[in-house]
């Protein structure tokens, strides 16, 4: 079955502009999480989504948000940006999360954003 | 303080022999899972194991074995015969309810 898909994979902002992340995930799975990355930070959970429910946070901004939709499908978007917000933004998706979940927590290729 | 704890920054291996990758981690919940990825230069994150916390036996998948020592909250990814396509990062993770955390990360280098 098709893995874990995000849009767009490469995009290049300005500064105080907006940004939409899509993410499609593996068919069947309900939960749905976002990370950044970048090299001073390393890998940050940002937030957690199940069943079009925010389960968890991390510790980001409010610039930070997201959704999800009825088929599971998630946005993410970044408000007002600014130069530090330049990552690589990877979406995992799992057939529930949390406990009593299985081991099941695929990646998808990420969104590599820039902001000048 | 740091949940996931990576203490090589890089590592080079010969092609064919094998590899361990350590990884310590701090959680005082009894349910959690530890998951090992790897990371490539074109920045997917492909999963590589398993091991739950309530597992009675090391997770294996192929090449890749977690030795996982849970008095000593250690879970080591030992990778055998490796190639040269297993040049990457490699990371730690450990899933609490519904957040991984992860660790910096150890840069795995394959010479042939």
């Amino acid at each position: 079955k098709a893995g874990v898909t995000q849009t767009p994979r490469y995009l290049i902002k300005t500064r105080g502009q907006q940004v939409t992340l899509s993410c499609s995930p593996i068919s069947g799975h309900r939960s749905v999480s976002w990370y950044q990355q970048t090299p001073g930070q390393g890998l940050q959970f940002l937030f957690e989504y199940f069943s079009e429910t925010q389960r968890n946070k991390g510790n980001f901004p409010g610039r930070f948000s997201g959704r999800q939709f009825s088929n599971s499908r998630s946005e993410m978007n970044v408000s007002t940006l600014e130069l530090g917000d330049s990552a690589l933004y990877l979406c995992a998706s799992s057939p529930m999360g949390g406990q009593g979940s299985t081991g099941e927590l695929f990646f998808g290729e990420g969104s590599r954003l820039t902001v000048l | 303080a740091q949940k996931i704890t990576q203490t090589q920054p890089g590592m080079f291996v010969q092609e064919k022999e094998a590899v361990t990758l350590d990884c310590t981690y701090d959680t005082s919940d009894p349910s959690y899972g530890l998951f090992w990825y790897k990371q490539p230069s074109s920045g997917e994150m492909i999963f590589l194991i398993y091991q739950g916390s309530y597992d009675q036996q090391n997770a294996t998948e192929g090449r890749y074995s977690l030795n996982f020592q849970k008095a000593r909250k250690s879970a080591n990814l030992v990778i055998s015969a490796s190639q040269l396509g297993d040049s990457a990062m490699y990371f730690c993770a450990m899933r609490e309810d519904t957040e991984l955390s992860f660790g910096a990360g150890t840069t795995v280098t394959v010479r042939a």
